[in-house]
């Protein structure tokens, strides 16, 4: 385990269903990242939370809903997905944004939509 | 702009066999630069860094690279290969100034293949 944890670790939802995504960690990071990663494609950088106030939003569609109750908690609500919206969706924490020393990455969701 | 040109999309090396996956950035500023290894459905662990210290970065698992300023380039080598090893690998670009949203530039992976 990294120390930052995610689950599920595997969700199958039909494109009208509501579920969530959860991740924790417990390093005493400021910063939270949700990453999507698909086949073929680089990392895309979805949303950054620093000192729980979001940053950044890169152009994610609104079906995606983020959520940071504290920094040790980062959720991302999901409604009405898309069949492309099948991913790999890493949730990673830093000391605080944009780190130098890099992220510390849970193991992922990985997301089928049907 | 900072930019990330891993060089192979695929290697394929013979257990007990030297490892070299190659990396190409470019970063307006003195980066800080990455290695980052994904097992299969598991997340991205961090193999090693640099960060402006000692140019021969030392990381787990048997690991090191080294970062080249007059090439730009910081290739990832292992003495021998083991079957645990094989995995996606990506190497990742910070510039020094920060930059970005998050400031993390990703390569697109190289995949390294290890035959018995």
């Amino acid at each position: 385990e990294t120390g930052v944890t995610q689950t599920p670790r595997h969700l199958v939802m039909g494109m009208t269903n509501k579920k969530s995504l959860k991740c924790e960690q417990h390093l005493g990071h400021n910063a939270m990242y949700w990453y999507k990663q698909s086949a073929k494609k680089p990392l895309e950088l979805m949303f950054v939370y620093n000192f729980k106030e979001q940053t950044e939003n890169n152009s994610v569609p609104s079906r995606f809903s983020p959520e940071c109750p504290n920094s040790s908690h980062l959720f991302l609500h999901l409604h009405t997905l898309q069949p492309e919206d099948s991913a790999l969706y890493l949730c990673a924490s830093s000391q605080e944004q944009g780190s130098p020393y890099g992220y510390t990455f849970g193991s992922g969701t990985r997301l089928t939509v049907v | 702009a900072q930019s990330v040109t891993q060089l192979d999309s695929h290697v394929s090396v013979s257990e007990g066999t030297p490892v070299l996956l190659r990396c190409n950035y470019s970063s307006s500023y003195s980066p800080s630069l990455f290695w980052y290894v994904q097992h299969p459905n598991k997340g991205l662990q961090l193999l090693l860094k640099y960060t402006s210290a000692a140019t021969l970065v030392k990381g787990i698992n048997g690991f090191e690279a080294e970062f080249k300023k007059s090439e730009t380039s910081f290739h990832l080598t292992k003495p021998s290969a083991h079957m645990s090893d094989a995995a996606e690998y990506f190497c990742v670009v910070r510039p020094g100034g920060g930059g970005g949203a998050d400031g993390l530039t990703f390569g697109k992976g190289t995949h390294l293949i290890i035959q018995p």
